[in-house]
């Protein structure tokens, strides 16, 4: 059974500063992974999606990477800003199912 | 487009009461996914539909919850009698067959349902 989970739970650092989100996943078998942004009382908003045969993908200030041998990804925040506070959460796509299987979620809050 | 849009935005009701949730997926999506989210147990698929056809129904957590797409702009999701542990957001997404980003998943605003 396919098992995601993020640390830290929470992080809190003082604008500008870069950070790094991190994902794992039990079962390497996965199509692709996603990570989202989830802000208060909303939805979730796509921000990157990586193929399991793709190592990195970036967007603007967001940087993704993906290690399927080590059931890792990570993701990289530049010169964080107060407007990336948000619930951060992975989501893995298991083989051949359209399923996806959600980490626990990272809270982070940028100081102003 | 105007994304996925879901109501009501806001649910309170009482044990043993119907609620029926609604959602209306992007134009040409052809996916239509079914989430719950609450503290314990994060976000979990209940089901999804492929094409208006139910594919995977296997997170529906009992009988209690159905779900349906009569076509393909609508979905509803019903729980048939409500329970206080049903208080969750729900949410609804949707895609597209594709590649790469275009199998990226959009969802909505989600429903919050409380029920007392």
């Amino acid at each position: 059974k396919q098992e995601v989970t993020q640390i830290p739970a929470a992080l809190s650092v003082p604008e500008g500063e870069n950070l790094v989100l991190n994902c794992s996943f039990t079962d390497s078998a996965i199509y692709n992974l996603q990570w989202f942004r989830q802000d208060p009382g909303k939805g979730l908003t796509s921000l990157l999606l990586i193929q399991s045969s793709q190592r990195e993908q970036t967007s603007g200030r967001l940087n993704a990477s993906l290690d399927k041998s080590s059931g890792r990804s990570t993701l990289y925040i530049a010169a964080s800003q107060p407007g990336d506070s948000a619930t951060y959460l992975c989501a893995v796509r298991r083989g051949a199912t359209n399923k996806l299987i959600f980490g626990t979620g990272t809270l982070l809050a940028v100081q102003p | 487009d105007a994304g996925v849009i879901q109501s009501p935005r806001h649910e309170v009701t009482e044990m043993g009461q119907e609620v029926t949730l609604r959602c209306k997926p992007i134009s040409g999506h052809d996916y239509l996914f079914w989430y719950r989210q609450t503290m314990m147990r994060g976000l979990e698929l209940l089901i999804y539909f492929n094409n208006n056809v139910p594919i995977d129904d296997s997170g529906m957590p009992e009988d209690r919850f159905s779900a349906k797409m009569p076509n393909a702009s609508f979905s509803t999701l019903k729980i048939q009698p409500s329970e206080p542990r049903d208080s969750a957001v729900y949410f609804c997404a949707s895609r597209m067959t594709g590649e790469t980003i275009q199998e990226t998943q959009y969802f909505g605003p989600g429903t919050r349902l409380l029920v007392l």
